[in-house]
């Protein structure tokens, strides 16, 4: 079976520039999550996904993060403008029925 | 108040050690615990669930302690493969959300 796959692996920015990342969950997941994890603390939630809906997006900062699951399958995330602060490795995970959540590798980004 | 909170480590033990991580939870709401790992550079992975009855994989054992919203994970005879960072993960509400730690790093040394 195949895993959740992410992309890029690795991204460089600069503040101020706009930044997406791409997600394809495990086949048949119809929950779909965004985590953020700086380094040294644990993945913290920023949107999780039923199909094509928005569950939870109370972590999100919504001034410059959005994502989208258009088609209720891949989705992506978006940062505009990316600040220093959003140096982190963005995690997508996807879960079937349980409390069990799949993680894709990540995006490692820098701000600089 | 963090929701969930770990010891801030980190572990260093010899091989053959037995290791115990402790956890907190602040939401007595919290329906469901696990234990996950996350090797240098890797996403986290499912170790275990932790059940109020207690549960043993192996050489893991998780303790669950919902009276005092304490979480445990106890390492027997460690291994070099056991280095890792392990997260303290409590789970509630009908989204299913789940509440990460900050992780503890253990280095299991020759």
């Amino acid at each position: 079976e195949a895993g959740v796959a992410q992309s890029p692996r690795y991204k460089i920015i600069e503040k101020r520039q706009s930044v997406a990342f791409w997600c394809n969950p495990i086949s048949g997941h119809a929950t779909l999550y965004w985590y953020q994890q700086i380094l040294g603390q644990g993945p913290k939630l920023l949107i999780q996904f039923q199909n094509n809906g928005v569950v939870d997006d109370s972590q999100l900062p919504k001034d410059r993060f959005s994502a989208e699951r258009l088609k209720g399958v891949d989705s992506t995330l978006k940062i505009q403008p990316a600040k220093l602060e959003d140096s982190a490795v963005y995690l997508c995970a996807s879960s079937h029925i349980s409390y069990e959540q799949y993680f894709g590798p990540g995006t490692r980004l820098t701000v600089t | 108040r963090k929701e969930v909170e770990q010891d801030p480590g980190p572990f260093n033990v010899p091989e053959g050690a037995t290791v115990a991580f402790n956890c907190t939870y602040s939401n007595s709401a919290s329906q469901s615990f696990f234990w996950y790992r996350q090797d240098c550079r890797k996403e986290p992975k499912l170790l275990m669930s932790v059940y109020s009855s207690g549960n043993e994989d192996g050489r893991f054992t998780a303790q669950l302690n919902r009276a005092s919203q304490y979480i445990s994970l106890l390492i027997r005879d460690s291994k070099l493969s056991d280095s890792a960072t392990y997260l303290c993960v409590a789970a509630g509400g009908s989204n299913y959300k789940l509440t990460f730690g900050k992780g503890t790093l253990l280095t299991v040394n020759p």
